[in-house]
């Protein structure tokens, strides 16, 4: 089945620095790479999600980029803001199938 | 206000009783799924459903037990609980592929 790597697992960064999130997934049949931020005693929120027919999606501050071949995908957080602190996962499935997720990247946002 | 509903929102079990979650949502979503959330272990996939009637076992299903009669309802039963268990615990929902997560459950088993 799906495995998927996230790192680094804690990430400090200056306010209005950029942050960056990495993931290596290993079913080359995954197809769907979405991204969720977590912020402290609530459910997972989706922020930005990609397909692999796309290398690229940005949505304001926040891109994700999806590189098939060598199957890792990445978040980019620029210009940060405090509101950025929270914990961050990456996930990936070959469709029909349950989502696989990273242990997740806590993101500091020091301001 | 339309999303994934779970009930309560914090419990204490004492080793051995056994309890259910609940977890309810409105958007007519055929796929749901339960996760436990550990530090350090991400979100590990208990049981999922992708539709009523229909239940399967992800990657930690021991020790649950889960039923769907009707598309708006997956809850997730407890037969024995361990400490083992004490984990945070979320409902999740899908749509075409996003997943809507509630805000879930911290159970504590001493």
């Amino acid at each position: 089945g799906e495995n998927v790597e996230q790192h680094p697992s804690t990430l400090s960064v200056q306010e209005g620095d950029s942050a960056v999130i990495k993931c290596t997934y290993s079913d080359s049949a995954s197809n769907y790479f979405p991204w969720y931020k977590q912020e402290l005693g609530k459910g997972p929120q989706l922020i930005i999600d990609i397909r692999s027919n796309v290398g690229e999606k940005k949505d304001q501050r926040i891109a994700v980029t999806l590189n098939k071949t060598a199957k890792h995908f990445s978040l980019h957080i620029t210009e940060t803001q405090p509101e950025d602190s929270a914990v961050y996962f990456c996930a990936a499935t070959p469709g029909n199938t349950p989502l696989v997720f990273g242990k997740g990247t806590r993101l500091s946002v020091i301001a | 206000n339309a999303g994934v509903t779970q009930t309560p929102k914090f419990q204490v079990l004492k080793t051995g009783q056994s309890m259910t979650l609940q977890c309810a949502q409105d958007m007519n979503h055929e796929y749901m799924s339960w996760y436990r959330q550990d530090p350090g272990m991400g979100l590990r996939l208990i049981h999922y459903s992708v539709g009523a009637g229909i239940t399967d076992q992800g990657e930690v299903p021991n020790g649950y037990n889960v039923s769907r009669s009707t598309t708006e309802d997956f809850p997730l039963r407890l037969l024995s609980a361990a400490p083992s268990q004490t984990s945070v615990y979320f409902c999740a929902s899908r749509g075409a592929q996003a997943y809507t997560f509630g805000s879930g459950t911290r159970l504590t088993v001493v």
